[in-house]
């Protein structure tokens, strides 16, 4: 899988957009990439992921570059429940449930009021 | 949906002793299911990939013998940590991807080990 590179930190006014970036220049044509966060003491929440386009849901925004090789996470209003570490991991998607995350540091997001 | 339990959420027990942990797929069936532990101030570390009905499949370095993984159905996975001693204290989380659908992986609430 991919190496991926983030920030180890990062602040953000509450209310405000937090937007997290991932450095993944390494990643290959059939490698998503995945985000996912642990707020302090639980299991990994999973957030978005994508291959090529940007996507969006009800928690985020995922905004990956035409050549791939980097992406941001977009929380579009950050709350204090949104203090996480979030991790950006790439790996080999197409259905194989066998295929494992890789976690790296992340970026510890700090949301402050 | 994909919501994923882990019982117990801690656990503290005398080194020497033996541990099982149950990983459960609530309202879905995980064909496959993973263990991860963390340390503190550290990232998750993949212990071993585990598949429903056959053997798990263990990451370099982590004892097979010690850490008895058994995905009996496809939605249990029990982690049994034999002999624990206070090295393997350590916060352990299971995940599992859903049977037939994409393989994003859904994360358990996570145990906490302590041995004395």
């Amino acid at each position: 899988d991919a190496k991926t590179t983030q920030p180890p930190s990062m602040d953000c006014a509450e209310g405000r957009a937090a937007n997290l970036p991932c450095n993944h220049s390494t990643i290959s044509g059939n490698e998503y990439v995945y985000w996912y966060r642990q707020i302090h003491s639980q299991g990994p929440q999973y957030i978005i992921h994508g291959l090529k386009n940007n996507e969006t849901n009800e928690m985020a925004s995922l905004i990956i570059t035409e050549d791939r090789k980097s992406s941001t996470l977009i929380l579009p209003h950050a709350t204090l429940r949104d203090t996480a570490v979030y991790y950006c991991i790439v790996r080999v998607g197409g259905g194989n449930a066998g295929n494992m995350l890789t976690f790296g540091g992340g970026t510890r997001l700090m949301v402050k009021p | 949906g994909a919501v994923v339990s882990q019982h117990p959420s801690w656990v503290i027990c005398k080194s020497g002793t033996s541990v099982k942990i149950e990983c459960r797929s609530l309202d879905f069936q995980a064909t496959t299911m993973f263990w991860y532990r963390q340390f503190p101030k550290q990232s998750l570390m993949l212990m071993a990939t585990s598949n429903e009905g056959s053997k798990a499949t263990y990451e370099q370095g982590v004892e097979k013998d010690k850490f008895l993984i058994n995905h009996a159905s496809l939605t249990l996975s029990t982690l049994t940590v034999t002999s624990a001693h206070p090295e393997d204290s350590s916060f352990y989380i299971c995940s599992a991807s859903k049977a037939g659908g994409t393989d994003t992986q859904y994360f358990g609430p996570g145990t906490r080990l302590t041995v004395l």
